[in-house]
């Protein structure tokens, strides 16, 4: 079954510094999400990206942040300037299409922020 | 706007028993409703959805779910549980297809046996 990968797993950075946060959705799925959890705290919606362009963003998703698409396979979040609170479990989802449903979770990767 | 209230923080069940995890969303139209589990360490596993139609929905690994309007709510309840089924578990709700999922906080559910 098909499923939305995403790398690395875990990245620990410093304060100040930019990361890059990969995902590979499903193939022939055109939507595109991050969320993130803080460690015990809910799921959190940052953005949505549809058509190479964000349709969707949280207050979260500030200019510190960025998402792109550079190919036909992966799907990007940047934080240019890591802040201490930017540590949590970041999620990608991917959706068919938009007469359908189910947004599918990739594993997430857990960044560290010191 | 959307949110989603899981009352329950934490749940203890005996193995076998019943369980029923509560579920309550605030949506002015007729919202698309989800249960996702999470394993410790693992991602969002999709359990089950509710869009339209019959409002009691089957899942995987034995879980179902009610939509009940009047109420607004979604509970997922499974009638015997099993060890394997110790996780935190996420309420859901979206305002349309291929819209934003807000969360609820999570119910996380212990099995002893």
């Amino acid at each position: 079954e098909p499923e939305v990968t995403q790398t690395p797993s875990h990245q620990v950075t410093q304060m100040g510094q930019e990361v890059i946060l990969r995902c590979v959705p499903i193939s022939n799925h055109l939507y595109f999400y991050w969320y993130r959890q803080i460690l015990g705290q809910k799921v959190e919606f940052l953005v949505s990206f549809y058509n190479n362009e964000i349709s969707e963003k949280s207050e979260i998703f500030d200019d510190q942040f960025s998402v792109e698409r550079p190919d036909g396979s992966n799907f990007t979040l940047k934080i240019r300037s890591t802040k201490l609170e930017d540590s949590a479990m970041y999620f990608c989802a991917s959706i068919r299409q938009v007469t359908t449903d189910t947004q599918y979770f990739g594993p997430g990767t857990r960044l560290t922020v010191l | 706007a959307q949110s989603v209230t899981q009352p329950d923080i934490h749940i203890t069940v005996s193995e076998g028993a019943s369980l029923e995890l509560r579920c309550n969303y605030s949506y002015g139209a007729t919202p698309y409703l989800f249960w996702y589990v999470q394993s410790p360490g693992q991602g969002l596993q999709l359990l089950l959805k509710y869009f339209s139609g019959d409002t009691l929905v089957q899942g995987i690994k034995g879980f179902e779910a009610e939509f009940k309007r009047s109420q607004s709510s979604f509970n997922l309840r499974k009638p015997s549980v099993h060890w394997s089924d110790a996780a935190e578990y996420f309420c859901a709700v979206g305002a349309r297809q291929g819209n934003k999922l807000v969360f609820g906080a999570g119910t996380i559910l212990r099995v002893k046996s």
